[in-house]
């Protein structure tokens, strides 16, 4: 079974062009989280979703993110006219119906050239 | 808005020592408490969790104590080893608003051989 994979571990986008972040949750699981993390610094939440469905996007971005999981394939984070305060780690999380045991994804690490 | 406040933003043990990392919440509805380990470069892990139900969960050298009155609940990593040195993060799940996951801020643990 394999965990969270995301991909890609590195993206390097130059500003103003969009960024693409895929996370495959772990089989069986219905819940992902997407998180922001800064050098030296926490995980900010950002979305939680569950299939075809977002719960809350309370910390997300009013503009330029978006996030979605379809009923097929990976939950995708959109990042549209990107800018250098957009460079961080970006992981994704995922657990099964309960909530429980969140399993972590290596995260990608996007860098605003 | 931080719904699980953590303490303190950074620590240094010394080998063998005791580290102690404090967390805090204020969502009665949060009825899950995991603690995740994060290693440079790397996503966080789950290391250990509790519920409400008990008040203390040890795993090696790892505990969970938990004060459900106080809304606070803290890890102890008995006898410290420099591979302990690592970014701790407490969390908490709701068991309303379709099972949310939320994160302390993180602790930057450092033990010094």
């Amino acid at each position: 079974n394999a965990g969270v994979m995301q991909n890609p571990r590195h993206l390097v986008r130059r500003r103003g062009q969009e960024a693409r972040l895929r996370c495959s949750p772990m089989k069986g699981h219905s819940h992902v989280y997407w998180y922001r993390q800064l050098p030296e610094e926490g995980l900010k939440f950002m979305v939680y979703l569950q299939k075809e469905n977002i719960i809350d996007e309370s910390g997300m971005p009013k503009e330029r993110f978006s996030a979605e999981f379809p009923k097929e394939g990976p939950s995708i984070l959109r990042i549209q006219q990107v800018v250098r305060g957009d460079s961080a780690a970006y992981f994704c999380a995922s657990s099964p119906w309960d909530g429980t045991e969140a399993f972590f994804g290596q995260g990608t690490r996007l860098t605003v050239v | 808005q931080q719904q699980v406040k953590q303490s303190p933003q950074s620590l240094i043990v010394q080998k063998g020592g005791i580290s102690i990392i404090n967390c805090a919440y204020e969502n009665t509805a949060f009825d899950y408490f995991p603690w995740y380990q994060q290693f440079p470069g790397k996503g966080p892990a789950l290391l250990i969790a509790i519920r409400p139900d008990v008040s203390e969960k040890k795993e090696g050298r790892f505990t969970i104590s938990f004060n459900k009155s106080a809304k606070q609940f803290s890890l102890h990593i008995m006898d410290s080893q420099p591979g302990d040195s690592a970014t701790y993060f407490c969390a908490a799940r709701s068991n309303t608003n379709n099972n949310d996951m939320r994160f302390g801020a993180g602790t930057r643990l450092t033990v010094k051989p």
